[in-house]
């Protein structure tokens, strides 16, 4: 069975760093794209990015671009979103997703809340 | 950017109607179009793929169709538990964006 599982809710300050983490099982890690979504209070969905944990080839979108670093390791089966300096903007849900064989996203995480607040 | 646009953004249906909810793209995604269901405080569930390819499990009163730049998502004999927000996305080319949602309420 494929199983997403991913770390905790947190709460921190503006300007802290973050790092989330979703591990992925019940599949081959390494052939298939995984990525983030990132889902605001009230709002929609927002696809932030991909990364290929076979051989860290990372897809941004321009809209995440420099404000987030996706990774990911191979050898304990774990794909990581993180933040150098977060800001209150940066409260949201964030989805991890295995990308499938037609790039639909055919399995989720089961998200982490991320809330920014001084 | 591709950007995806759905309509209506929500609509009032009862059990057992049916529903249609379209998805436009602003250029050509040939057929990488994908449909998902949402509840409230859950994650998002995968539906179809490639515009017409039911998810295993998915029940066959969920259809999707379309080509191009035109798609619908058609639920025929609206279920309890089918009340819930959609959203259309396209895998053609990245980065890879959602609509922004059609909410599905109760009449």
């Amino acid at each position: 069975e494929v199983q997403l599982v991913q770390s905790g809710a947190e709460v921190k300050k503006p300007g802290e760093s973050l790092k989330i983490s979703c591990k992925g099982s019940g599949y081959s890690f390494t052939t298939y794209w995984i990525g983030w979504v990132r889902q605001m209070p009230g709002k929609g969905l927002e696809w932030m990015g991909i990364i290929y944990p076979g051989d860290s080839d990372i897809r941004y979108s321009p809209s995440f671009q420099g404000q987030v670093t996706m990774s990911a390791d191979k050898s304990i089966t774990t794909a990581y979103l993180q933040w150098s300096s977060l800001k209150a903007s940066d409260t949201a849900m964030y989805y991890c997703a295995r990308h499938g064989g037609y790039y639909e996203i055919d399995y989720w995480g089961q998200g982490t809340l991320v809330t920014v607040s001084s | 950017d591709i950007q995806m646009s759905q309509s209506p953004s929500s609509l009032s249906a009862s059990v057992g109607d049916r529903v249609t909810i379209t998805c436009r793209a602003s250029q050509r995604i040939d057929s990488y179009l994908n449909w998902y269901q949402q509840k409230s405080g859950k994650a998002p569930k995968f539906l179809i793929f490639a515009a017409s390819n039911l998810q295993n499990g998915v029940p066959s009163r969920f259809s999707g169709s379309g080509s191009g730049t035109d798609f619908t998502l058609t639920i025929t004999s609206l279920q309890p538990e089918d009340f819930a927000t959609y959203y259309c996305q396209q895998s053609y080319s990245f980065p890879y964006t959602f609509g922004q949602g059609t909410k599905v309420e109760i009449k």
